[in-house]
């Protein structure tokens, strides 16, 4: 069966650091991957999506950029946290008729 | 993307069923009908999804109009458990969420 895992669950990092959060995901080949966040009291928000290796869609401007290193592996970064960036932020993989799998979540504060 | 819109807020007792809908006049001929939820401090969970006949799962059942411009997410016997926000989308991927409906339910 397939599962996803997102990591890390939780974190605080100051404003101006770097962020890194992983996504991975097992027992499915090239899945359509997607990274959502949501600011708090708000809703899903969109922000990358990828069909294949190295192939990423933005769909929003962000001080955010996402990357594919390999078919299974979905990475978000920044090279500054900005505290707008606060949020909880959603990896999750598509399957076959557009059903959306979600990872556990990482829970970003910017202080 | 079919632009939807769904009711901010419902209440429902517990046992009783739950009918939650949503609009999607825009909708083209292609495009599916999503249903999601989100309970409080998780991502969210996929319901049920259909293009134009009416379907049922373990969770629930999707009514889907004649026109396809509007559906029901039907919940048979609402649980504590099924309180959460629930997200109607019409497309395809990427799945866009709109806010959703936020049902309570009462014991």
């Amino acid at each position: 069966s397939q599962t996803i895992h997102q990591w890390p669950a939780t974190l605080v990092q100051p404003v101006g650091s770097p962020l890194s959060l992983e996504c991975t995901v097992e027992g499915t080949s090239n899945p359509n991957l997607y990274w959502y966040r949501q600011a708090a009291g708000r809703g899903l928000q969109l922000l990358f999506y990828s069909v294949g290796i190295g192939q990423i869609s933005s769909e929003v401007p962000q001080n955010l950029s996402a990357s594919r290193p390999q078919d299974r592996q979905f990475i978000l970064s920044s090279k500054k946290l900005l505290l707008s960036d606060s949020g909880f932020y959603l990896c999750a993989w598509g399957g076959g008729t557009g059903e959306l799998f979600f990872g556990e979540g990482s829970r970003l504060t910017v202080l | 993307d079919a632009k939807t819109t769904q009711p901010n807020s419902m209440e429902s007792n517990e046992e009783e069923p739950v009918h939650l809908p949503c609009n999607h006049s825009t909708i083209s001929g292609t495009d599916y009908i999503h249903w999601y939820r989100q309970l409080p401090s998780q991502g969210p969970e996929y319901v049920i999804h259909g293009l134009t006949s009416n379907v049922n799962n373990r969770m629930a059942s999707l009514a889907i109009a004649e026109d396809r411009k509007s559906s029901t997410l039907i919940l048979h016997r609402a649980t504590l458990r099924d309180a959460a926000v629930y997200y109607c989308m019409g497309g395809n991927t990427p799945l866009v969420f709109g806010k959703g409906t936020r049902l309570s339910v009462i014991a």
